[in-house]
């Protein structure tokens, strides 16, 4: 059973396009991230979230992309205006417990920008 | 800078036999941890193992051992007993509290089991 759920598990989109990414924890955290990989490469960190507010984000993570809990429970990533090197699987990620503890993550959704 | 260094791109295992991936990392920092994860092909990221940097014993879980040399900043894995369903690409990651708690990948390995 994943630690949390992803939605949409694929997503297609036009370059230029707004897509909204969700990650659905099964039970209540406090801390969530998200992490990017690009094909064939590493897992990049691009963000992490703790009690409702951005606590650090990478580089990566510029103006195009926000995050938020609308809702207190969906955990939300979106990327205002795609572009094709926005390809890749996006991950959301989970704290077991407190600061340093493992994170788990979600199955990703895999981001097709044509 | 925060480095992990996975050297081997690929590696290859009969089932049944053992098998160690390399990870070696760069650190100013005394306390972190380090973590094993699995990448199958259905590209889900999957916990293997995790080591505290405070902890002299190797972390073990079923077939799945470390060794960790925290003088040498080197973090492997070994897989006993190799199965078929092992084969993944697997991820060295570390993390510090003064760095985030955000986990820094290597670029990880391509274990191959055959049969």
């Amino acid at each position: 059973e994943p630690e949390v759920t992803q939605t949409p598990s694929h997503q297609v989109t036009q370059m230029g396009q707004e897509v909204i990414l969700r990650c659905v924890p099964i039970s209540n955290h406090l801390y969530f991230y998200w992490y990017r990989q690009i094909l064939g490469q590493k897992v990049e960190f691009l963000v992490s979230f703790y009690n409702n507010e951005i606590s650090e984000k990478s580089e990566i993570f510029d103006d195009q992309f926000s995050v938020e809990r609308p809702d207190g429970s969906n955990f939300t990533l979106k990327i205002r205006s795609t572009k094709l090197e926005d390809s890749a699987m996006y991950f959301c990620a989970r704290n077991s417990g407190g600061y340093t503890d493992t994170q788990y993550f979600g199955p990703g959704t895999r981001l097709t920008v044509l | 800078a925060q480095t992990v260094t996975q050297s081997q791109p690929e590696m290859s295992v009969q089932e049944a036999e053992t098998v160690t991936l390399s990870c070696t990392y760069d650190t100013s920092e005394n306390n972190y941890y380090l973590f094993w994860y699995k990448q199958p092909p259905s590209r889900q990221m999957i916990l293997v193992i995790r080591q505290e940097a405070y902890k002299q014993q190797n972390a073990t879980e079923n077939r799945f051992s470390v060794n960790f040399q925290k003088a040498a900043k080197s973090f492997s894995l070994k897989i006993s007993d190799s199965q078929l369903g092992d084969t993944a690409m697997y991820f060295c990651a570390f993390t510090t509290v003064t760095y985030g708690n955000k986990l820094v990948f290597g670029a990880g390995t391509i274990l191959r089991v055959k049969s």
